[in-house]
């Protein structure tokens, strides 16, 4: 069976720093493409990073460049998101997710087909 | 590129047909997706490239457009269907979600 587990969130006060951590289970890992999405208290869903199967390429959203860094380990199938720098407005429930990369008439689509449960970040003093 | 849902809520009763618009803020071909998300739990994908249906999602489910404006369509409402939905932009990074619709009994 396919599985996403995180781990690794928190309180932790502004300024401060946290590790995510995403363990997958049932493919496999080194495959795919994998994200990083987010969800602050009772707001939509924003996509933060994601990592190509092979580490290769990355891509961040603006407000997190610099400060976060996504990376994996395919050997131990997971999925990281070292947080700095740390700011009340990073508050959100993380989710990572897997990307199928659907390919159809030359073009790859984003299909996140596949989601965790989400880890807790709060960003407070 | 932004991305604008419309409305971002509605009432609607079990067999009602239900249309969400998304609209980019620049043209993004047919590269979009949308996901379902119920309260406390992880969001599903339901769709990609505008319109072709992720395996198992019911045929209830359907999706159109290219360019800037798309539609998500479902019809006959079920009670389990009732949730938020979000569109996805992946024609360029950063990725980019609606600020969601949420779908409620009526």
């Amino acid at each position: 069976e396919v599985h996403l587990v995180e781990s690794g969130g928190g309180l932790v006060q502004p300024g401060g720093s946290l590790r995510l951590s995403c363990e997958a289970s049932g493919f496999t890992f080194s495959s795919f493409w994998m994200a990083w999405v987010r969800q602050a208290p009772g707001k939509g869903l924003e996509w933060v990073a994601n990592i190509r199967g092979d580490g290769s390429k990355i891509n961040y959203v603006d407000s997190v460049k610099g400060r976060f860094t996504i990376s994996r380990d395919n050997a131990k199938d997971s999925l990281y998101l070292q947080m700095n720098s740390l700011r009340a407005e990073d508050t959100s429930l993380y989710y990572c997710a897997r990307d199928s990369n659907h390919y159809d008439s030359g073009i790859y689509y984003d299909t996140f087909d596949m989601w965790g449960q989400g880890t807790m970040v709060t960003v407070s003093s | 590129i932004q991305m604008t849902q419309s409305p971002s809520s509605l009432s609607a009763s079990v067999g009602d047909r239900v249309t969400i618009t998304c609209r980019a803020s620049q043209g993004i071909r047919n590269e979009l997706g949308w996901y379902q998300q119920k309260p406390g739990k992880a969001p599903k994908f339901l769709i990609y490239a505008a319109s072709s249906l992720e395996s198992g999602v019911p045929s209830r489910f359907s999706g159109s457009g290219s360019g800037t404006d798309f539609t998500l369509t479902i019809s006959n409402l079920q009670p389990e269907d009732f949730a938020t939905y979000y569109c996805l932009q992946d024609y360029n990074y950063p990725r980019t979600f609606g600020q969601g619709t949420k779908v409620e009994i009526k």
